[in-house]
């Protein structure tokens, strides 16, 4: 069974500019989850989707941060305009209904 | 507000040895709790799902507990291995699934 696809791994990009990233979460996942995850700490949810629709987003900096879910499928995070404490690791998640979840590799970003 | 922490931050230990790392949280209304290896650069690993109902799962050398009405969890690793060397992250989950995690344990096992 494939796992959690997220593309790109790496990103680097200066702040103001803005950057998007991927998820393809496991076949027949309802649930998909965004965490960001900064230096030291534990991941935090930014926002997670049941299908098409947003569970919840109360973490989501929504002024520069948004998300959607394609289809109930594929998902993509954007950051527009990125600063500098937005350098983590953002890691998308899936999981059948409220059951075990699975990571994906996670893409480092990095703001300069 | 749910709140997770794990101690101790940091260990180290010899190969061999058998440990315990430890978990806690402040709202003992939780749907389940999961334990996760984190490698360097790399993303989240599974290693033990205990559902609110349950007191323990274990999965080879490891062997994790819950005790909801204490707000606490511990994960067993019996004969570390020094590739048993990683992060360590508890996340209590939520009836939504969402999950809330802890800073995280950094296990060192030394030849």
């Amino acid at each position: 069974e494939a796992g959690v696809a997220q593309s790109p791994r790496y990103k680097i990009i200066e702040k103001r500019q803005s950057v998007a990233f991927w998820c393809n979460p496991i076949s027949g996942h309802a649930t998909l989850y965004w965490y960001q995850q900064i230096l030291g700490q534990g991941p935090k949810l930014l926002i997670q989707f049941q299908n098409n629709g947003v569970v919840d987003d109360s973490q989501l900096p929504k002024d520069r941060f948004s998300a959607e879910r394609l289809k109930g499928v594929d998902s993509t995070l954007k950051i527009q305009p990125a600063k500098l404490e937005d350098s983590a690791v953002y890691l998308c998640a899936s999981s059948l209904r409220v059951t075990e979840a699975f990571f994906g590799q996670g893409t480092r970003l990095t703001v300069v | 507000k749910q709140e997770v922490t794990q101690i101790p931050a940091a260990l180290s230990v010899p190969e061999g040895e058998n440990l315990v790392l430890n978990c806690s949280f402040t709202d003992s209304a939780i749907y389940n709790l999961q334990w996760f290896r984190q490698d360097p650069g790399k993303g989240l690993t599974s290693l033990l799902l205990i559902q609110s109902s349950q007191r323990e799962q274990t999965s080879g050398r490891l062997n994790a507990s819950l005790d909801k009405s204490s707000g606490r969890s511990t994960l067993y690793i019996a004969a570390s291995q020094p590739g048993d060397s990683a992060t360590y992250l508890c996340a209590v989950g939520g009836s939504q699934g969402n999950l809330i995690f802890g800073k995280g344990t950094k296990l060192s096992v030394k030849p």
